[in-house]
This record gives structure tokens, sequence and C-alpha cells, in this order.
């Protein structure tokens, strides 16, 4: 499989542990993206990368989560002390920068339950 | 604030008739505009897009959008609904600044699809 890859798919954590999400891309995208989906909303963008380099942080994306893309390959979201609040769909996507309107290839997701 | 706005939660069509699921959109710029489709235990599938060229966009399963820039819509349409195309659709703005872009998409709620045999 191709695709965009999200591990784990589904998380059951409890109020006040961390929790790290992992990303795998499509091979050649340069550009990976992570949202949050809530029940009955639309994806929420949280941020994004360009190879290693985190251009753009979301309003939502508190201090108690962190984004990396270390060697501008895979990518790990990592939430610290998770609130009950915290319980949505995080998505992950990929593009590569000026291809077909840099269209986003969406991985499965990783489903957090705060418990 | 740029926002996207999908003014239905449910659409309900019998099938074989036509369908259409509205979208309008409020983005600074000229933005790329896509159609995500979501089925249940499945990820995000882009279905269509428009980011030059014609207003009227087709894409996959058959389906089409007509970007009207005068009124910010990129309605989805398709002709004949099936049973098979029930499922969550999303329309997706991403916005273009002057002299650079902008990564992220923004979406609708999304609207759910319900096409009845």
């Amino acid at each position: 499989d191709t695709g965009v890859s999200q591990d784990p798919r589904h998380k059951i954590t409890k109020r006040g542990q961390n929790v790290t999400f992992r990303c795998d891309p499509i091979s050649e995208h340069n550009r990976l993206y992570w949202y949050r989906q809530t029940l009955g909303q639309g994806p929420e963008f949280l941020t994004y990368f360009q190879n290693e380099a985190q251009l753009e942080k979301s309003r939502l994306l508190s201090d108690r989560f962190s984004a990396e893309r270390p060697k501008g390959s895979f990518s790990t979201l990592e939430i610290q002390r998770t609130e009950q609040g915290d319980s949505a769909m995080y998505l992950c996507a990929s593009s590569l920068l000026g291809r077909s309107g840099d269209e986003q290839f969406f991985g499965p997701g990783t489903r957090l339950t705060v418990l | 604030a740029q926002s996207v706005a999908q003014p239905e939660d449910q659409v309900n069509v019998a099938e074989g008739n036509p369908l259409t699921v509205k979208c309008t959109y409020s983005v600074s710029g000229n933005p790329y505009l896509f159609w995500y489709v979501q089925y249940p235990n499945r990820g995000l599938q882009v279905l269509l897009k428009y980011i030059t060229g014609d207003n009227l966009v087709k894409g996959s399963y058959g389906f089409e959008a007509e970007f009207n820039k005068s009124q910010t819509s990129f309605h989805l349409k398709k002709p004949s609904a099936l049973v098979s195309d029930s499922a969550l659709y999303f329309c997706a703005v991403r916005p273009l600044n002057y002299g650079g872009s902008q990564g992220n998409l923004i979406f609708g709620k999304g609207t759910k699809l319900s096409v009845k045999p």
C-alpha cells in the first residue's frame, strides 16, 4: 500500500497521560499536514511541514501539542497531559508541492479517546 | 475570518434522481476548491478539484461541480444518484495569498448524503 498510513488506528488513554501518533506520508510527498476531526465537524487544520520545517501552526495547537518531522519523512504528533476535550480523530495528509493544486491525500486517521 | 459553509447537514435523494450538495466559501484571493468523500471507516478521498480553467469540473464516479466566482459557490452535482453514493461529503478550500500560498485546507462541516432505493 503506497498511501498515507497512521499508527495506531485507535488509542484509549486516561486523562493526564501523554500520547504519540505517527504518520507515514506517501514517499515522494514533501508536505505533511495534521488535522483534527470531531464528530459532526469537518477536519480542522493543526499544523503542516514542508520537508522537515514546520511552516504553520493553528491556534488549535496548544502548548500541550507538539509535532515533529525530523528527517522530512514520517511525522509524530504528541499530546501531553491529555484532556477529555482532546478526544477526536487525528488525520494526517500529505502532498507534493506544486502538483495538481497540492492535492492532499489523507490517511485513515487515529481515533483518540480520553477517559 | 475565512470559512466554508455547507448549509445542509443531510441530503436525501431517491436512487436515479439528480442530487446537489451545496457549498459556499469566504476566503481571500483565488482559492483552490475540492470535494472530498468519506466512507465509514475509510479515509477522506478527493472526488474532484478546481484549480483553474473551465468552471465545470468533472470528477470521479460521475460527480461534477461548478465553480461560480461571483457567488463564491462550488456545488457538487450528479445527474443520477446511486445507493452506493451514500456517504459524508466535505467541501474544502485552499486559500491562495497573492505572492505566496497557504498550506492548509479549510473544510466545511460536511453533508451526509443518503440515497434510498
